[in-house]
């Protein structure tokens, strides 16, 4: 069945250096990725997003790249600061008029150390 | 800012027992929907609204779980009888087909522990 792969589960950067989790994705219909910040008991939080007719998006810090034909995005933080601790979900959405399927990924608990 | 209510937000019941859920969408948010989030993995999609009707319950576990949104807004998902397997956290997140971003705005979602 269609799934999305997340990879690493768990990432540790020291303060001030970047981070990038990597997904991948099969169903190739798939054309919206969002990518979301979810910290302990909270609700995810989404943080930026990318359609499938872009490469790149980035917001400040933040940063997603979108490979189509290899079917696989990235999420990057520049930076990192210890509030950016949290878990990062990437998923895959297609998305058409009468349709509205999304798929997350299993999820990346990322800890940036002071 | 508007956002989605869930209640309630934590429920412990014994297992074989009836427990339900509620969520209301933010105003004029015609998708709606159910996720399941257990401990250290990611939202799984359990059912889709799109306005009253189910678009998508294919992972609803349905000899024991139902939902229902009567009138296209608010929403119920049932689980009866509870079984420990369905400790986790039950999210509810709605979407405008309006909005050209697409954004999934997320509840606070209900923390279900069966004991």
């Amino acid at each position: 069945g269609e799934n999305v792969e997340q990879h690493p589960s768990t990432l540790s950067v020291q303060e001030g250096d970047s981070a990038v989790i990597k997904c991948t994705y099969s169903d190739s219909a798939s054309n919206y990725f969002p990518w979301y910040k979810q910290e302990l008991g909270k609700r995810p939080q989404l943080i930026i997003d990318i359609r499938s007719n872009v490469g790149e998006k980035k917001d400040q810090r933040i940063a997603v790249t979108l490979n189509k034909t290899a079917k696989h995005f990235s999420l990057h933080i520049t930076e990192t600061q210890p509030e950016d601790s949290a878990v990062y979900f990437c998923a895959a959405r297609k998305i058409k008029t009468s349709y509205d399927k999304v798929i997350f990924g299993p999820g990346t608990s990322l800890s940036v150390i002071p | 800012e508007a956002e989605v209510a869930q209640s309630p937000r934590y429920k412990i019941t014994e297992k074989s027992q009836a427990v339900a859920f509620w969520c209301d969408p933010i105003s004029g948010h015609a998708t709606l929907y159910w996720y399941r989030q257990i401990l250290g993995q990611g939202p799984e999609l359990l059912v889709q609204f799109q306005d009253e009707s189910v678009v998508d319950d294919s992972q609803l576990p349905k000899d024991r779980f139902s939902a229902e949104r009567l009138k296209g807004v608010d929403s119920t998902l049932k689980i009866q009888p509870a079984e420990l397997g369905d400790s986790a956290m039950y999210l509810c997140a709605s979407s405008s087909p309006g909005q050209a971003l697409y954004e999934q705005y997320f509840g606070p979602g209900t923390r279900l522990t069966v004991t």
